[in-house]
């Protein structure tokens, strides 16, 4: 079946450092790419996502790239801070259908 | 101006014991979600229905059902909640159209003794 792999599962960071994760699709259809910031015990809520016809998206200290060709998107934050520290999930989506990626613990060390 | 809200919280059942979880949205999305998470796991999609039209996962136990009786509204029946059942049970809506955000509710953590 279709599936989205991410890495890597745990991330730690120094403060300012930044924070990369990565995530690969097989679904070569899907058309959009949200990224969740997931804190303990709370929703996971849409931090970025970028479409399938752009290659990059920014907001403020987070952007994301996307290779379609590789099936590769990537989430990039700058200048880390400890409220960073969270679990970050990736989809890939297709019409309305979300397939997520297994996760990244990111810490952030002040 | 909660727009999935999710009851309740909380849930503590008794294994073998059925269970109800609700979910109502006020965002008038045709496509209603229900997912199950453990321990930071991802979300894991249990069913959806676009408008009336049920879809099943392929994986989902026959245990769990869901009831869709309006457009805000949707439902999770647990027949027999196992043990393996405790998780977090997310509800989320989503337009039903290409390049769509799914807004989450802040899920129902039940546990199952």
């Amino acid at each position: 079946g279709e599936n989205v792999e991410q890495h890597p599962s745990t991330l730690s960071v120094q403060e300012g450092d930044s924070a990369v994760i990565k995530c690969t699709y097989s679904d070569s259809a899907s058309n959009y790419f949200p990224w969740y910031k997931q804190e303990l015990g709370k929703r996971p809520q849409l931090i970025i996502d970028i479409r399938s016809n752009v290659g990059e998206k920014k907001d403020q200290r987070i952007a994301v790239t996307l290779n379609k060709t590789a099936k590769h998107f990537s989430l990039h934050i700058t200048e880390t801070q400890p409220e960073d520290s969270a679990v970050y999930f990736c989809a890939a989506s297709r019409a309305y259908k979300y397939i997520f990626g297994t996760g990244t613990r990111l810490k952030v060390l002040a | 101006d909660a727009m999935v809200i999710q009851n309740p919280r909380y849930q503590v059942t008794q294994f073998g014991k059925p269970v109800t979880l609700s979910c109502s949205q006020t965002l008038n999305h045709n496509v209603m979600y229900w997912y199950q998470q453990k321990s930071s796991q991802a979300p894991k999609l249990l069913f959806h229905y676009y408008d009336k039209d049920f879809n099943n996962e392929a994986d989902t136990p026959d245990n769990f059902q869901s009831r869709r009786p309006n457009t805000s509204f949707c439902f999770l029946d647990i027949r027999s909640p196992g043990l393996g059942d405790a998780a977090m049970y997310l509800c989320a809506t989503s337009p039903g159209s290409s390049y769509n955000e799914q807004f989450f509710g802040p899920g129902t953590r039940l546990t199952v003794l």
